[in-house]
């Protein structure tokens, strides 16, 4: 099984909608992230967790809400969905325990706003 | 803003060749990481250089940092046919990657 899971892997949705992008993981890291990837650019961090208690603004993270509900569980919320905000969003872990930044990925979710 | 930037942008080579992609960043960094993304898909972490090393192997894979220049190299070598890929460099400072735009890398049978 995937130690980086994320629901749902596509989704299409009209613009003004609220919709939730989850994501699991099984690896016991404390550190989440959240990331969204458009064509032909590198990542672009939206939200951080270092823990359940601290939540910290990436990048780009006007138009995005997030919860961390236990240390494996980091949700990613678009409270009203415009179309600029098409893009395949990745959730990422990682340790403070050993280990030097390295990030572990989910598999993504592919997101259309129409 | 992205701190790395990737040069070429698009690399097309025969299988066997050698491949080499280049990355240049702005500000001072922990470690420098590479990862690979298979079209579409989640990101695989490579390889890690930290800022007092120069060079690192990792099977067929060969990176080099120069912290004078913000610079460095990703060399793979004798490619194969599944090394067909996005590669992104990434730099580690303040306890975050900042990511460039990436090297897709075509392999040609």
């Amino acid at each position: 099984d995937a130690d980086v899971t994320q629901t749902p892997r596509n989704r299409i949705t009209k613009t003004g909608k609220r919709i939730m992008l989850e994501c699991s993981q099984t690896k016991g890291h404390d550190r989440m992230y959240w990331y969204r990837q458009d064509p032909g650019l590198g990542l672009r961090l939206i939200y951080y967790s270092f823990d359940v208690k601290d939540i910290n603004k990436g990048e780009i993270s006007d138009g995005y809400s997030v919860s961390r509900q236990a240390q494996a569980k980091f949700s990613l919320s678009l409270e009203s969905a415009i179309p600029n905000q098409t893009a395949l969003y990745f959730c990422a872990t990682s340790s403070s325990i050993g280990g030097w930044g390295e990030q572990y990925f989910g598999p993504g979710t592919r997101l259309t706003v129409t | 803003s992205q701190q790395g930037e990737e040069d070429p942008q698009a690399l097309s080579i025969q299988e066997g060749e050698n491949a080499t992609m280049n990355c240049s960043y702005k500000t001072s960094i922990n470690n420098l990481q590479w990862y690979r993304q298979n079209s579409g898909r989640g990101l695989v972490h490579l390889i890690l250089i930290r800022s007092n090393e120069r060079e690192k192997h990792s099977g067929r894979l060969r990176v080099t940092l120069d912290t004078s220049k913000k610079s460095s190299s990703l060399l793979i070598t004798a490619s194969r046919a599944a090394d067909t890929a996005s590669y992104f460099c990434a730099t580690f400072s303040n306890y975050q990657l900042i990511w460039g735009a990436g090297t897709k890398l075509i392999i040609k049978p």
